[in-house]
Order: C-alpha cells, then sequence, then structure tokens
C-alpha cells in the first residue's frame, strides 16, 4: 500500500468554499511534510513546508491566510484551501520526510488531490 | 540548490532500452541523484537515487560519471506502461529538514506500441 495516503483524491466544490485536504504518513512518523501544487503539463511547484507543532513555513507567493497549513501531529498534515475560486483548481500533493523511527530520509510522495473549483 | 536541466520530451517503442540523461553542472558535494516517475493525476514515484558511478534496480539503471556533473537513467526493454514524465532531482543528503527540492519539467517519455 501507499507509504503516504492523500485524501481526498478528487473534490469539486462552489467558489468561496473552503476545501480540506489531508496527508497521512501510513508506516512511518513525518515530521516535516510538504505541499506542492501542480498545474497541467507543468511542474511540481513548492507551497509549503510543514513541521510538526510549529507553523509551516510558505514559499514567496504563497498566501499563508487562504492555504492553512496544519501539521499537529506526526502522521498528519492538511491543507486547507480557504474562499476556494477558480483560479484555485490545480492538482494538490505532498509528500513525507521520512525520519524519526525509520531514520532514511527519504521522501515519499501521496497519491495527489485533484480540486475543481466551480 | 543545483538545478537540473533534462530533455523536454522522448519517443520510444515497447521492448526498447531508453536512456534520458541529466545535466546538473553545480551538483554539491554532499547532493544525491534521484529520479522520479509521475503519471497523470498523480504524486511521483521514486524510481531509484544514487551518488556515484552506478546503480541498479529492479527497475531501472542509474549512470553517473566521475566528475557527477551529468546522470543517465536507463529504462530497459520499456512498456507501453512506462509512458510517464521522469524528473530528475539533486537531492541534498544529511542537514536535516533541508528537502526543499526545485523541480524542473522533467522529460515527457511516450512509448508507442
Amino acid at each position: 500500500g501507499a507509504v503516504v495516503s492523500q485524501h481526498p483524491s478528487r473534490v469539486i466544490c462552489k467558489s468561496g468554499t473552503s476545501v480540506k485536504i489531508e496527508c497521512r504518513s501510513l508506516d512511518f512518523q513525518a515530521t516535516t511534510m510538504f505541499w506542492y501544487r501542480q498545474f497541467p503539463k507543468q511542474s511540481l511547484m513548492l507551497m509549503a513546508t510543514s513541521n510538526e507543532g510549529s507553523k509551516a513555513t510558505y514559499e514567496q507567493g504563497v498566501e499563508k491566510d487562504k492555504f492553512l497549513i496544519n501539521h499537529a501531529s506526526l502522521t498528519l498534515s492538511t491543507l486547507t484551501v480557504t474562499s476556494a475560486h477558480p483560479e484555485d483548481s490545480s492538482f494538490y500533493i505532498c509528500s513525507a520526510l521520512a525520519g524519526g523511527d525509520r531514520g532514511t530520509g527519504e521522501l515519499f510522495f501521496g497519491e495527489g488531490s485533484r480540486l475543481t473549483v466551480l | 540548490l543545483a538545478k537540473t536541466t533534462q530533455p523536454i520530451s522522448m519517443d520510444s517503442y515497447e521492448g526498447q532500452e531508453v536512456n534520458i540523461t541529466c545535466s546538473h553542472n553545480n551538483i554539491a558535494t554532499n547532493d544525491y541523484i534521484t529520479w522520479y516517475q509521475q503519471f497523470p493525476s498523480q504524486g511521483p514515484r521514486f524510481i531509484i537515487q544514487g551518488y556515484k558511478t552506478k546503480v541498479t534496480n529492479e527497475v531501472a539503471s542509474l549512470f553517473i560519471p566521475a566528475d557527477r556533473k551529468s546522470s543517465t537513467l536507463s529504462l530497459p526493454r520499456v512498456s507501453l506502461s512506462d509512458t510517464a514524465v521522469y524528473y530528475c532531482l539533486v537531492v541534498p543528503r544529511g542537514a536535516g529538514n533541508n528537502r526543499k527540492l526545485i523541480w524542473g519539467l522533467g522529460t515527457s517519455l511516450a512509448v508507442n506500441p
């Protein structure tokens, strides 16, 4: 099974609503998770770095109040797109850094979440 | 962070060997070379990682010359299911959680029947 699981895989919402995407590390503890956004035929763009128990670090140009990140446990990080608009429609991908008891330092990616805002 | 350069696209046929070369002229001493595969509407999947010389696993081989300024991903006998985008990244090891990766456009491989 997948080492990192994202949910939901697809979501359609109305403009102005908020959408929460979950990213879970299934068999390891992840003190650090990363959130990416990918538009069609483009590469992955890092949005923010999520650290367990502390505030996320956002990349330049990413609105922290629009893309809320919570990393409350060592196995779960959530990305909430607040007041979503059609231009927020994209493919959102999380990745988790395996540390802790695994200690491999390897990155694992979730399956991605396709957000469509109508 | 080292920048990578790779061909935008490649075409191949089933059963052929495919070699995708990536340039990373500014690679640092503690950087590893990592390749990912991505299918449409899926997250990237790790293929192989290496530091120098040659690495082989059940999926691919990775050739890295002595100067480490380039690397070649070799996919033996590709099939239609190998049609995907392949990304070459330079990943710093150690240094705690410094895992911000710079993703290029990757190489879009099309395997034809």
